[in-house]
């Protein structure tokens, strides 16, 4: 079965500051990739996914982008960290009729 | 669009209580329905699934039963523990679109 690693666990970052969470995925070709974020207290918020290398789609305007260099990497990152960024940030992988599968998360204050 | 409710929180039984989530979906297509497991601090984990109607997911005690005629996937579990203590998120997707979430129910089981 797959394995979804996510680095760091923790993370504080002043504002303004830039922003890498890398998400790789073992166990699996293909996958489709996910990043959600979950405020504190709230549900879950898609923010981007992925069907292949280099294909990215966007689900809400903000400060963050997501890029996926290689088949079961899947990187978000920020140019420049606001307050409202903080929150608990999770990738995801699904391939073919399999349900979705999550990483342990990262927490991400910012400060 | 598609989405997903599920009752507000927080739930709090004492252990051996009988435990109802309520969920619903909108009824578009033919979607595949979930219920994931959060713990305190970590990612979410699958608890269970149904693919079609009528079809019955169970897991660690836990049953859904996915109801077309009311398109319901209500979550229950008949006797809880300590340990159950967590947040409990409803799920839906339709081919290869991503999961949609319900808000998430907060369960807290007291001894």
């Amino acid at each position: 079965s797959q394995t979804i690693h996510q680095w760091p666990a923790t993370l504080v970052q002043p504002v303004g500051s830039p922003l890498s969470l890398e998400c790789t995925v073992e166990g699996t070709s293909n996958p489709n990739l996910y990043w959600y974020r979950q405020a504190a207290g709230r549900g879950l918020q898609l923010l981007f996914y992925s069907v292949g290398i280099g294909q990215i789609s966007s689900e809400v305007p903000q400060n963050l982008s997501a890029s996926r260099p290689q088949d079961r990497q899947f990187i978000l990152s920020s140019k420049k960290l606001l307050l409202s960024d903080s929150g608990f940030y999770l990738c995801a992988s699904r391939t073919g009729d399999q349900p979705q599968h999550f990483g342990d998360g990262t927490r991400l204050s910012i400060l | 669009g598609d989405s997903v409710t599920q009752m507000e929180g927080p739930v709090t039984l004492s252990e051996e209580a009988f435990l109802t989530i309520n969920c619903t979906y909108t009824a578009t297509g033919y979607p595949s329905l979930f219920w994931y497991v959060q713990y305190p601090g970590e990612g979410l984990q699958l608890l269970l699934k149904a693919t079609k109607a009528d079809d019955k997911g169970s897991n660690k005690g836990f049953e859904a039963t996915y109801r077309k005629e009311t398109t319901s996937f209500h979550l229950e579990k008949g006797s809880v523990q300590v340990s159950d203590s967590a947040v409990y998120f409803c799920a839906r997707t339709s081919g290869n679109t991503p999961l949609v979430f319900g808000k998430g129910t907060r369960l807290s089981v007291i001894a």
